[in-house]
């Protein structure tokens, strides 16, 4: 199993719609959790962290933690053709050294 | 400001060829990574430094070998180079234990023939 899972995609939404993405991690001890975005040919660039349950609120972004279900969400709220990017899910441990894992992501498509 | 400076930004090896990926941070970060990226995986950790002077395996370490040369330079040595190499390398850096920000520079794309 790997640590980090993310839905496969890719989603496509149309412009102003809200894109819900989801990711589950196995090592119940995890601690932090970062979604990034990466755009095509680029490095990955970090757009929300969350470490306590709950919701977190970041202008048109918002990370969901549910460390009991072992899940965390991030939602586009407002999709604009500027969000088709890649995102990734990335979790640390302090039992895995605070190593950042991350899932494969999922690819978004925002269609005008 | 440059961040995490990663050399070079492509390179074509022959198999069985070595070379050196080189990479550097002005942050005063502690903490370092050697990722790779293919199609459909997602970042997998190479190899992770925690700090000056320590180095740790990550998911894929086969084939790879790394030196933290001092606190701003983390190196990634491919010593014979392989077709199945061929990816993008990412280096990333943080500023140590707890849950802190990566940063990453922007990538070197390997291609090995």
């Amino acid at each position: 199993q790997k640590e980090v899972e993310q839905n496969s995609g890719p989603l496509s939404v149309p412009e102003g719609a809200i894109a819900s993405l989801n990711c589950t991690y196995s090592d119940r001890g995890s601690q932090s959790f970062f979604w990034y975005r990466q755009y095509s040919g680029k490095s990955p660039e970090l757009i929300m962290f969350i470490y306590s349950n709950g919701d977190k609120e970041d202008g048109r972004f918002t990370a969901q933690l549910n460390k009991a279900s072992q899940y965390v969400s991030l939602l586009i709220r407002d999709s604009q053709p500027s969000d088709s990017a890649t995102y990734l899910c990335a979790v640390q441990s302090r039992s895995n050294d605070y190593k950042l894992s991350f899932g494969a992501g999922t690819t978004v498509t925002v269609r005008a | 400001n440059a961040g995490v400076t990663q050399t070079p930004k492509f390179q074509v090896l022959k198999t069985g060829q070595s070379m050196t990926l080189q990479c550097a941070q002005d942050m005063n970060h502690n903490s370092m990574y050697w990722y790779r990226q293919d199609p459909g995986m997602g970042l997998r950790l190479i190899y992770y430094s925690a700090s000056e002077g320590t180095t740790d395996k990550g998911e894929v370490p086969n084939g790879y070998n790394v030196s933290r040369l001092n606190k701003r330079e983390f190196s990634l040595r491919l010593e014979s180079a392989a077709p199945s190499q061929t990816s993008v390398y990412f280096c990333a850096s943080s500023l140590g234990q707890g849950a802190t920000e990566a940063f990453f520079g922007q990538g070197t794309r390997l291609t090995v023939v």
